[in-house]
């Protein structure tokens, strides 16, 4: 069945420094790859998702790319900030179903100052 | 932006009671779903739906039963309640009509004691 694992637990950052958070994911049929973010007492929303053609999605500075040779589709960011600090999901949407959509165990990003 | 309710947002519930919590969508999304979020296993599939009438089992549906009585509902059900069932619960709603994005609900804590 489908799967997706991310980098586990908790990565802390101090301000300014890169961001990267990993996702790989295994799959039976293509698949849609998507990032969702949680804040502190927020419900989850998407950050972003992959595209069917080459194109790298980006969206608040967050970009990622679908490679689908290592079935990867990793989170970066040039620059953290201390807002990014939240949960981050990889999600993956098997192409041989058109609802069920599957969650990673979820990565906490901390960023100090 | 889309919009999706849940309730009751915080319930106590005693070991062998029945549980239900509600989700109300105004999206017109064709899909629904149910989540549990714990710390260290993220965001489980319970059940979901294509639509009124279906209901789905997600990766963890043991314990649980869904209902779909219209295009904006989606209740999860838990007949006999157990201490393990103690969690935070979010409903999403989408379709491939939205890209495929989830939006989520603000969640459901339940505590079964």
């Amino acid at each position: 069945g489908d799967s997706v694992t991310q980098t586990e637990g908790l990565v802390t950052l101090t301000e300014g420094l890169p961001v990267m958070l990993n996702c790989t994911y295994q799959s039976t049929y293509s698949p849609f790859l998507f990032w969702y973010v949680q804040h502190l007492n927020e419900a989850p929303k998407l950050l972003l998702k992959s595209f069917t053609d080459n194109k790298r999605p980006e969206h608040q500075g967050f970009h990622a790319t679908l490679h689908k040779s290592s079935s990867s589709f990793h989170l970066q960011k040039s620059s953290a900030q201390l807002s990014d600090s939240a949960l981050y999901y990889c999600a993956l949407r098997s192409g041989g179903s058109n609802a069920k959509l599957t969650f990673g165990k979820g990565t906490k990003l901390s960023v100090k100052s | 932006e889309a919009a999706v309710t849940q309730s009751p947002r915080n319930k106590v519930a005693v070991t062998g009671g029945k549980v239900t919590l509600s989700c109300n969508q105004t999206n017109n999304h064709n899909n629904m779903y149910w989540y549990r979020q714990d710390t260290g296993h993220g965001l489980r599939l319970i059940h979901y739906s294509y639509g009124a009438g279906s209901t789905e089992k997600g990766d963890i549906p043991d314990g649980y039963k869904a209902s779909r009585p219209s295009q904006e509902n989606f209740s999860l059900i838990l007949e006999l309640a157990t201490p393990s069932q103690t969690s935070v619960y979010f409903c999403a709603s989408g379709d491939v009509g939205a890209g495929n994005t989830l939006y989520f609900g603000e969640g459901s804590r339940l505590i079964v004691v």
